[in-house]
């Protein structure tokens, strides 16, 4: 059975202090990862997606990278604006319906 | 990024009544859409896969008669919550997957999600 773990549950950082987000999966075959962030009360907003390990793609503080059977996202010099929940999805494509298996989120603050 | 609208963002229904969800792709063609729902601190949990014109298929446990789907085009699909009970209040959000094809490599397939809807139930 496909599966998506996000750890930790929940990430305190101080305004300016990197860290990492981690996503591991377990997949019959990789199928594209996705990794979105979502505001209290609203929906999911797209950041990135990866295919392949060894691929990386970066959007402001946030950098996606992806191996064989976890992803990352790390997050470099944070302000308290990136406060959220980033979720980790991995993606069915595969001549199938597109359907996407979610994790169950990384809860992260940013104090100033 | 593409743009979903979800209408609407918050409805209070009574006990009995149903509500209707509105999920629109307004800047490009989405023959799948999709139905999640979320609990409190819950991640999302796919409801039912809605393809245009053609009948919804729903996950295990959900009910097709309770929830009703249509995507009669490729820019609209709608949840219809029928008959609704409290235990059906909840965060509900669709998506509309944008998939384009592409030679010698992955297809671009990403789903883009609307805003939610807030449905309470008396």
């Amino acid at each position: 059975e496909d599966q998506v773990t996000q750890s930790p549950e929940a990430l305190r950082l101080q305004e300016g202090e990197s860290s990492s987000l981690n996503c591991s999966y377990t997949v019959s075959g990789l199928r594209g990862l996705f990794w979105y962030r979502q505001d209290p009360g609203k929906g999911p907003e797209f950041l990135f997606t990866l295919y392949s390990a060894g691929e990386e793609k970066e959007k402001e503080r946030l950098k996606a990278t992806l191996t064989k059977k976890e992803s990352f996202l790390h997050i470099t010099a944070p302000k308290p604006e990136d406060s959220a929940t980033y979720l980790c999805a991995v993606g069915d494509y595969g001549g199938s319906q597109g359907n996407l298996i979610f994790g169950k989120g990384t809860k992260l603050s940013v104090k100033p | 990024g593409a743009v979903v609208s979800q209408h609407p963002s918050w409805v209070i229904c009574k006990s009995g009544t149903s509500v209707k969800i509105e999920c629109r792709s307004l800047d490009f063609q989405a023959t799948t859409m999709f139905w999640y729902r979320q609990f409190p601190k819950q991640s999302l949990m796919l409801m039912a896969t809605s393809n245009e014109g053609s009948k919804a298929t729903y996950e295990q446990g959900v009910e097709k008669d309770k929830f009703l789907i249509n995507h009669a085009s490729l820019t609209l699909s709608t949840l219809t919550v029928t008959s609704a009970h409290p235990e059906d209040s909840s965060f509900y959000i669709c998506s509309a997957r944008d998939f384009i094809s592409r030679a010698g490599g992955p297809p671009k397939n990403i789903q883009y999600f609307g805003a939610g809807t807030r449905l309470s139930v008396l």
